[in-house]
C-alpha cells in the first residue's frame, strides 16, 4: 500500500538547522510531485511548496523562500526539507503529501526553544 | 493568494445530526476545491476532491457541493468518528490555500 513516513521528532535551538525525511512506497517516486505542508500548534494547514520528484526542481511559496530547501534522495524513494537559521515561529508539525495531496506523511513535530 | 474562508469555525453536534459546513472563495476557483478530514494528532485525509467527488473508500455520508466561490460540505448522519477539524482547499490558483477548518465538537 501506498505509505509516506516521515523521520521523527525535532528539539532545537534558535538558529541551528533541521533536515527531516519523507520516504514514500508502494507507488513510484518519479511519477508525482512531493508537497509540503506546515501546521504550527493549534493552527491551520499552510502550503510550504512542492518538489518535482523527476527533476529536482523545488517551488517555495512566498513565506518559505530562502530558509527552506526541499530535496530528494530519488534513489531512495526520500524527500526531504532542511530548515536553517531556525526561530521560535519554525515550531510546527511538517508534513510531507504527494498523489496530489491524496495521500500524506505523519508528520514531523518540530520545536524550537532555547 | 486566494483567501478560502470557513464557516462556521466551531460546531457542536450529536451524533446522527446533518452537518454541513461552507467554504468561499475570495475568487472564483473553478471546481478546485477539496475537502480534508484532521482527526486530533493525525495528519489530514481527503475526503473530497474536485469539490463533489469522493475519494476511494470514504463512506457516502460525506458529500461536497459547489462551484464558483461557494462550497458545502456535508456530513448525512453524522458518526462518533467524524469528530475532526474539517479544511476546504483550492488547487485552482497558485499557491494552493486552506480554509481556517470548522472543528465539529460533541454538544
Amino acid at each position: 500500500q501506498i505509505q509516506l513516513v516521515q523521520s521523527g521528532p525535532e528539539l532545537k535551538k534558535p538558529g541551528e538547522s533541521v533536515k527531516i525525511s519523507c520516504k514514500a512506497s508502494g507507488y513510484t517516486f518519479t511519477d508525482y510531485a512531493m508537497h509540503w505542508v506546515k501546521q504550527a500548534p493549534g493552527k491551520g494547514l499552510k502550503w510550504m511548496g512542492w518538489i518535482n520528484t523527476y527533476t529536482g526542481k523545488p517551488t517555495y511559496a512566498d513565506d518559505f523562500k530562502g530558509r527552506f530547501v526541499f530535496s530528494l534522495e530519488a534513489s531512495a524513494s526520500t524527500a526531504n526539507l532542511q530548515i536553517s537559521n531556525l526561530k521560535n515561529e519554525d515550531t510546527a508539525t511538517y508534513f510531507c503529501a504527494s498523489r496530489g495531496l491524496s495521500h500524506w506523511g505523519q508528520g514531523v513535530m518540530v520545536t524550537v526553544s532555547s | 493568494d486566494i483567501v478560502m474562508t470557513q464557516s462556521p469555525t466551531s460546531m457542536s453536534i450529536s451524533v446522527g445530526d446533518r452537518v454541513t459546513m461552507n467554504c468561499k472563495a475570495s475568487q472564483n476557483v473553478g471546481s478546485n476545491v477539496d475537502w480534508y478530514q484532521q482527526k486530533t494528532g493525525q495528519s489530514p485525509k481527503l475526503l473530497i476532491y474536485k469539490a463533489s467527488n469522493r475519494y476511494t473508500g470514504v463512506p457516502d455520508r460525506f458529500t461536497g457541493s459547489g462551484s464558483g466561490t461557494d462550497f458545502t460540505f456535508t456530513i448525512s448522519n453524522m458518526q462518533a468518528e467524524d469528530l475532526a477539524v474539517y479544511y476546504c482547499m483550492q488547487s485552482n490558483s497558485y499557491p494552493p490555500t486552506f480554509g481556517g477548518g470548522t472543528k465539529l465538537e460533541l454538544k
